[in-house]
């Protein structure tokens, strides 16, 4: 059954610090999305890829966040520095298509930021 | 612009009863739609989605959705509540350019014994 991972599944940090999260998308699919859950907030989309060029970082914090995809088989989620309410969890998901297909989700990874 | 409303943040039915969550979206162009389900400590995962075909759409574990254009509505449904059914379901819909979707703020739904 092929699934989204995603590493580390919880990350406990102090503020100031670099936070890396990273997602091994479904082999075969070509769009990847970042959103982050919160109780507040809700799920939102942080940025997302086709063919593992970013096609939108706009609910991203650009001064602290960034998105990558170093090859098909890995994309990244960087805070640096990280702060109190980046405090979310970060899913990854895949899909063959943009949003007409269906999207997997990884099992996300809970970030604490203290 | 792209959004999707889920009427009720929280929503309990009893064991056996059926089991209603709303959705309204608006949409400028001619909208896919989509139910997630999320279990605790988990991912969502699709339990159906209407592509354009048939207007009633039938996902996992007897849930089912009925595309009403006119009411601009995508609400989810199914007959007999299961206490494996108790989870966060999240209404999407498509962006305008078909590139994203958009995520409905969820329903908690509770089933009580």
């Amino acid at each position: 059954d092929a699934r989204v991972t995603q590493t580390p599944r919880h990350k406990v940090t102090e503020m100031g610090q670099e936070v890396t999260m990273r997602c091994q998308p479904i082999l075969g699919h070509n769009t990847v999305f970042w959103y982050r859950q919160t109780m507040m907030q809700g799920l939102e989309l942080l940025a997302y890829f086709r063919n593992r060029a970013p096609l939108d970082d706009s609910g991203m914090p650009k001064d602290r966040f960034s998105a990558e995809m170093p090859d098909a088989t890995l994309a990244t989620l960087k805070i640096q520095p990280s702060e109190p309410r980046d405090s979310a969890v970060y899913f990854c998901a895949s899909g063959r298509d943009l949003s007409t297909d269906t999207q997997y989700f990884g099992p996300g990874t809970r970030l604490t930021v203290l | 612009a792209q959004s999707v409303t889920q009427l009720g943040s929280h929503v309990s039915v009893s064991e056996g009863a059926l089991v209603l969550l709303r959705c309204n979206y608006s949409s400028s162009v001619p909208p896919y739609l989509f139910w997630y389900v999320q279990y605790p400590n988990q991912g969502l995962q699709l339990l159906l989605k209407y592509t354009s075909a048939a207007t009633l759409v039938k996902g996992i574990n007897g849930f089912e959705a009925e595309f009403k254009k006119s009411e601009t509505s995508f609400h989810l449904t199914k007959p007999s509540a299961h206490m494996s059914d108790a989870a966060e379901y999240f209404c999407a819909v498509t962006g305008t350019s078909y590139d994203k979707v958009i995520f409905g703020p969820g329903t908690s739904l509770s089933v009580i014994p």
